[in-house]
């Protein structure tokens, strides 16, 4: 049973580009939420959404960054024209639902801006 | 409003027992503990939910005192394996995301 699985693990970007960061959820969990963490820092959270449903992004920057969860395929971060503050590690938590289960999280997505 | 967590950072040796505390300025519906280590992604430990319930898992325990919007976690003779940052996360409402706190470097010597 696979767990919560992104890609890349290590990305590099130099300013201006756009980096794409991929979730797939655990079998059986329909809710993906991205939390980003700087070093020696806690999780912030992102967005959290639903299969084609964006539930709650109050912690994404308004420019830049969107967030999607198509019916078919995993989540996707985009973040455009990324500047050196965009530089981070980037969670992928899923769970089962609206109730409150334990949140499994991807080994993370560690962003690097040059 | 994130919760914060005291103390900042422990330093323990084998054998000896440690309370992380956990404190939110909202009502809460739950609290959740992870444990994340160095370049790894965070370990769900347990959820309490209002309640005051106490739990357990193996020589990790914790509390919530809902009326105090606390929780404590408490690790018993600690472990080398115990090394790591403990983080709380906090749930206003029932299926709402979870909100974390700063988090708590433990570091177990031998």
């Amino acid at each position: 049973n696979a767990g919560v699985m992104q890609n890349p693990r290590h990305l590099v970007r130099r300013r201006g580009q756009e980096a794409r960061l991929r979730c797939s959820p655990m079998k059986g969990h329909s809710h993906v939420y991205w939390y980003r963490q700087l070093p020696e820092e806690g999780l912030k959270f992102m967005v959290y959404l639903q299969k084609e449903n964006i539930i709650d992004e109050s912690g994404m920057p308004k420019e830049r960054f969107s967030a999607e969860f198509p019916k078919e395929g995993p989540s996707i971060l985009r973040i455009q024209q990324v500047v050196r503050g965009d530089s981070a590690a980037y969670f992928c938590a899923s769970s089962r639902g609206r109730q409150t289960y334990g949140y499994t999280f991807g080994s993370g997505t560690r962003l690097t801006v040059v | 409003q994130q919760p914060v967590q005291s103390p900042q950072a422990v330093i323990l040796r084998e054998g000896e027992d440690a309370v992380i505390n956990c404190s939110s300025s909202k009502a809460l519906y739950s609290v959740h503990w992870y444990r994340q280590k160095h370049g790894e992604a965070p370990v769900f430990l347990m959820i309490l939910l209002k309640g005051g319930e106490q739990k357990g898992h193996e020589k990790i325990s914790a509390s919530f005192n809902e009326k105090k919007q606390q929780s404590s976690l408490y690790l018993t003779a600690s472990q080398l394996s115990y090394s790591g940052t403990y983080f709380c996360g906090t749930e206003i409402d029932a299926g709402n995301m979870l909100t974390f706190g700063g988090g708590t470097r433990l570091m177990v010597k031998p």
